[in-house]
């Protein structure tokens, strides 16, 4: 599972309020990633981080604010929750070998 | 951005039959094209990638092919098993590190 860990794994949560996902790593990979699945889009790329303190835009980033202040954690926050935000929420880092990507086991956010 | 389509969103096949899934995508500079499986619950895992230099390969039951005149590459399940019942995701990537998905299809073997 490449030492990645993902948490909480479940959160229910009311519109409004503010979220963070949390995303952690064993190996110092530099590249870590945040992904939302969604039925119907398969996976999309929030945002993205290539070292400590050094982050960027993915595809559906509005919403979204990420902070990396240490190698192993990645931290994704809604600053106020709305309900398209509703989603099964995954972390990956990217491998040094073959640079293949592996993810976390996801968090699943459900927002009233 | 990159855009990738994927077909069919949806796929029966009796066991021990052949799967084939496609995808298409539009950016030419793309060179890193990868697929992944998720079973129900699980994380996504690569199964299978192939870079713009090469135009197949293989990996026991599994190979991926690409064509890159058309923008299309595809990947081929052979004597398909139950445990391949999963939902497939290709991707597509020019700098190996943003990935952009398409929308998955899920695979069903018929026993």
């Amino acid at each position: 599972d490449a030492g990645i860990t993902q948490s909480p794994r479940h959160k229910v949560t009311e519109t409004g309020t503010p979220v963070t996902l949390r995303c952690h790593q064993t190996e110092n990979h530099r590249y870590m990633y945040w992904y939302r699945q969604d039925p119907g889009h398969g996976l999309r790329l929030i945002h993205y981080s290539y070292g400590v303190k050094d982050t960027d835009k993915g595809e559906v980033s509005d919403g979204y604010s990420v902070s990396r202040s240490k190698t192993e954690d990645f931290l994704l926050t809604l600053e106020s929750a709305t309900s398209s935000q509703t989603s099964v929420y995954f972390c990956a880092i990217q491998g040094t070998e073959n640079n293949e990507q592996f993810f976390g086991p996801g968090t699943r956010l459900t927002v009233l | 951005g990159e855009n990738v389509e994927q077909h069919p969103s949806t796929l029966s096949v009796q066991e021990g039959d052949s799967a084939v899934i496609k995808c298409t995508y539009s950016d030419s500079a793309s060179n890193y094209f990868p697929w992944y499986k998720q079973e129900l619950g699980k994380r996504p895992q690569l199964i299978i990638d192939i870079r713009s230099n090469v135009g197949e390969k293989k990996d026991q039951r599994i190979a991926v092919t690409l064509n890159k005149t058309a923008k299309h590459f595809s990947l081929h399940i052979t004597e398909t098993q139950p445990e391949d019942s999963a939902v497939y995701f290709c991707a597509a990537s020019k700098d190996d590190y943003k990935l952009s998905f398409g929308a998955g299809t899920t695979v069903t073997v018929r026993a």
